[in-house]
Parts: structure tokens; C-alpha cells; sequence
């Protein structure tokens, strides 16, 4: 099973300010790795699959970058509705995994 | 664009089978594959298994021999079962469908359905 872990655990960040998520696999995904984000009593929404593509409706605001095991998301000038948890998930291995989720708070 | 719809019993006892119903509209069940994944409350997502509309099924193996996932393409819904059930099974169950080129799984979850917490207890 490959091990996905994030950093850091929570972050907090002024409003407007760029944040920048970790997450880091045990072994080689490729780019096969996506990114979610999680608000309180919803459903993760796909934000970034193949690593850097945006999916369908995500503002410009949100990157990803990294390949192999290092991996990135930003969000460049953060809004009130983007304070969340993310989570990345990599799919190169058919036993897909999450990691443990990054909590994005308000400073 | 296409939805999913959990449904099924909120509370399901020691040792019995949680049974979980994924409708989905808005679009064709066809030609896609379909997951489930759970989320224990405050924690993080556990991917269950997925199934192809064809009736082909792949399964985390923590949980293999104890889960079944099916389809009803004419009923446009798949379904979950998870036997011999503890409490360390209750969770948020989510539909969600998985992503594909072709006939061949890609491996992100898009759209997913809202969720319904199953609580295991006597």
C-alpha cells in the first residue's frame, strides 16, 4: 500500500495571503495523484487530478504541481470559502489512498 | 450534470450487513465505473471498491472479504453491502463515480453524492 502523508497537519493563513499544501508519497506516483477539498458536512470536491490539471469549474486561484513523490497544492490569494481540509489521493497504484488531510484556517 | 443520491438504513447492528443504495441521475450509469469510499466521523477517506457498469468489481483488501458491490443498470443505481459489521465500520459512506478513459480506470472520484452516515450499534 502506498503511504500518502501531508503537511502540515493545519495551517493557518491571513485572507489573501498564499498557502501552500505538502503531500508526499512512500513511493513513486507519477502524476497520478489528486487533490480535494472538504468543507464541514459536505463531500470532498475534486479539485486536481494528473497532478496540475484543474478540474471543471475550479478557479485559476488553485495549482498543483510535483510528480514522482513530492507533490504541491497553492492557493494563491485565499478566499473565505477555501478555508477547508484538503486532501490529496493517489491513484497509480490500483489500491488507491488518501492522506490524512490538511486543515486550512482562518488567521 | 449528473448526481448521486445515497440511501439507505442510518443504523445497522453488531454483526449484521449494512446495505447502501447509490442512484444516479442526471446522466446514463453506462460506460462509467462507480465507487464507494467512507470516512470514519473526524477522520480521514478510506476508498472501499468500485464497480464497472458491466458488473466488474475491484475491492480494497482490508475489507475484501467482507464487501459486495453490484449494479442495476436499469435502475440506474449500485449498491454496497459491508457484512459482519462493527462499530469501527461506522462512518459517512459516499458514492462517487470514477474516473475513466474508455473502458480503462484513470483514478480520481467526480462527482460524489452528499454522503450518509451509517452508525453501527446495538
Amino acid at each position: 500500500e502506498i503511504v500518502m502523508t501531508q503537511s502540515p497537519a493545519s495551517l493557518s493563513v491571513s485572507p489573501g495571503e498564499r498557502a501552500t499544501l505538502s503531500c508526499r508519497a512512500s513511493q513513486s506516483v507519477s502524476s497520478k495523484l489528486a487533490w480535494y477539498q472538504q468543507k464541514p458536512g459536505q463531500a470532498p470536491r475534486l479539485l486536481i487530478y494528473g497532478a496540475s490539471t484543474r478540474a471543471t469549474g475550479i478557479p485559476a486561484r488553485f495549482s498543483g504541481s510535483g510528480s514522482g513523490t513530492e507533490f504541491t497544492l497553492t492557493i494563491s490569494s485565499l478566499q473565505s470559502e477555501d478555508f477547508a481540509v484538503y486532501y490529496c489521493q493517489q491513484y497509480n497504484n490500483w489500491l488507491q489512498t488518501f492522506g490524512q488531510g490538511t486543515k486550512l484556517e482562518i488567521k | 450534470q449528473v448526481q448521486l443520491q445515497e440511501s439507505g438504513p442510518g443504523l445497522v447492528k453488531p454483526s449484521e450487513t449494512l446495505s447502501l443504495t447509490c442512484t444516479v441521475s442526471g446522466g446514463s450509469i453506462s460506460n462509467y465505473y462507480w465507487s464507494w469510499i467512507r470516512q470514519p466521523p473526524g477522520k480521514g477517506l478510506e476508498w472501499i471498491g468500485y464497480i464497472y457498469y458491466t458488473g466488474s468489481t475491484n475491492y480494497n483488501p482490508s475489507l475484501k472479504s467482507r464487501v459486495a458491490i453490484s449494479v442495476d443498470t436499469s435502475k440506474n443505481q449500485f449498491s454496497l453491502k459491508l457484512s459482519s459489521v462493527t462499530p469501527a465500520d461506522t462512518a459517512v459512506y459516499y458514492c462517487a463515480r470514477y474516473s475513466s478513459s474508455g473502458w480503462l480506470p484513470t483514478g480520481w472520484f467526480d462527482p460524489w453524492g452528499q454522503g450518509t452516515l451509517v452508525t453501527v450499534a446495538s
